[in-house]
């Protein structure tokens, strides 16, 4: 089955980006929406964005201005850029594969089925 | 702030049945029928539970159901199980973005 393994610096400085790739195994990158979600430590989920395998994205409105996502199909990865962070990017960072279609313009969401374990990140001097 | 809306917390003996809200407005949960449910045990991933308001993933118990009622969703555990003790997030889909509620963590007594 789909297996998605994070990858990434755990620790990165303030005003610096962070930078996470995800690995997807036993099963192919294409044809799918995939999203970054992350989770302060004791709160709760925040999506962040998602990337479809042509290189079409959807950012969260409150942090489209740092993000830039990425996909590479031929390593079977997709990737998250998040400029200028703060103490407040600090999270555990999972990605997903988000059961998303586009039909005539209207997006149907059908779940986030698959998950990797998560990578923590810290931002701190 | 979250812009789903749940209760932080619920809970039930095991065996009853408990009912989780998920509040959004007419552009989001209310505006469509994209609401997912995840269950998420301390320290692992989430866990896709219902989709599309009330549809099961295979292997999700038919103890787990959801419904909606305008903007408000609901996921009902019923015949609660030890193993049922967790966070429990709501999620929806409005247009392009998607949002999910605070957290609801479900206490079996």
């Amino acid at each position: 089955q789909v297996q998605l393994q994070e990858s990434g610096p755990g620790l990165v400085k303030p005003s610096e980006t962070l930078s996470l790739t995800c690995t997807v195994s036993g099963g192919s990158i294409s044809s799918y929406y995939w999203s970054w979600i992350r989770q302060p430590a004791g709160k709760g989920l925040e999506w962040i964005g998602r990337i479809y395998t042509s290189g079409s994205t959807n950012y969260n409105p409150s942090l489209k201005s740092r993000v830039t996502m990425s996909v590479d199909t031929s390593k079977n990865q997709f990737s998250l850029k998040l400029s200028s962070v703060t103490a407040a990017d600090t999270a555990v960072y999972y990605c997903a594969r988000d059961k998303v279609t586009l039909w005539f313009g209207e997006f149907k969401g059908y779940g986030m089925d698959v998950w990797g374990q998560g990578t923590t990140v810290t931002v701190s001097s | 702030q979250s812009a789903l809306t749940q209760p932080p917390s619920a809970s039930g003996s095991p065996g009853q049945s408990v009912t989780i809200s998920c509040t959004g407005t007419s552009s989001d949960v209310g505006g469509y029928n994209y609401v997912s449910w995840y269950q998420q045990h301390p320290g692992k991933a989430p866990k896709l539970m219902i989709y599309e308001v009330s549809k099961r993933p295979s292997g999700v118990p038919d103890r787990f159901s959801g419904s909606k009622s305008g903007n408000t969703a609901s996921l009902t555990v019923s015949g609660l199980q030890a193993e049922d003790e967790a966070d429990y997030y709501c999620s929806s889909y409005a247009g392009s973005n998607t949002s999910f509620g605070g957290g609801t963590k479900l206490t079996v007594l």
